[in-house]
């Protein structure tokens, strides 16, 4: 069965830390995996990847994928309060059929304290 | 551009009741879905659809109907609410890119109360 899964599930940091949020993942047929962050409402895209090794970077973000160990890892420097936030992985794997399917991690909420 | 627009934003309904959760997108985008999300169960897909026309059931599709006439409309329908329906409820939209069609565009959600 696919399963894609987050950890921690919480962290509590000071402002100005940096922090690893990790997602590991069992797909078949994997195509991409994806980066979301989600405040008060929607989740917001943060970052595609589809390949081992390539760094995706976006301000103090940056992500990276292993696809040998199946694992990606979030970073976030020098973290702000606006960094809280519950951070949702997925995996993009192909179905039959041309079809797609997104699965989903549970999150990590980070919570950034001044 | 208003991108993914989900309206009521919140609602009550007493058991048995129908009612629609609309979810419009002004992207051109082919793929449009519904999700749910209650807590410690992460994101599930309800329906999704990938043109109009075109629909089709994700991993929780049982109460729900949906239909997609036009490219930018993709509602949901309650068919007979249960408490266990609810739950906040997000549309979401995306173009296929070379690898799928995975960043997707989240509406504000809908916060649904079933009694």
């Amino acid at each position: 069965e696919d399963k894609v899964v987050q950890s921690p599930l919480s962290l509590v940091v000071h402002e100005g830390d940096t922090v690893t949020l990790n997602c590991s993942y069992e797909v078949t047929n994997f195509r991409s995996l994806l980066w979301y962050k989600q405040e008060k409402k929607a989740p917001t895209f943060l970052f595609m990847l589809t390949s081992s090794g390539i760094e995706k970077k976006s301000g103090r973000l940056s992500s990276i994928l292993d696809k040998k160990e199946l694992f990606s890892i979030l970073n976030i420097t020098a973290t702000q309060t606006g960094d809280s936030a519950i951070y949702l992985c997925a995996v993009e794997a192909s179905r039959a059929g041309n079809n797609r399917k997104l699965i989903w991690g549970l999150g990590t909420s980070l919570a950034v304290n001044p | 551009n208003a991108g993914v627009t989900q309206t009521p934003k919140f609602q009550v309904l007493k058991t048995g009741q129908s009612m629609t959760l609309q979810c419009a997108q002004d992207m051109n985008h082919e793929y449009m879905s519904w999700y749910r999300q209650d807590p410690g169960m992460g994101l599930r897909l309800i329906h999704y659809s990938v043109g109009a026309g075109i629909t089709d059931q994700g991993e929780v599709p049982n109460g729900y109907n949906v239909s997609r006439s036009t490219t930018e409309d993709f509602p949901l329908r309650l068919l007979s609410a249960a408490p266990s329906q609810t739950s906040v409820y997000f549309c979401a939209s995306s173009r296929p890119n070379r690898v799928g069609y995975n960043e997707q565009f989240f509406g504000p959600g809908t916060r649904l109360t079933v009694l």
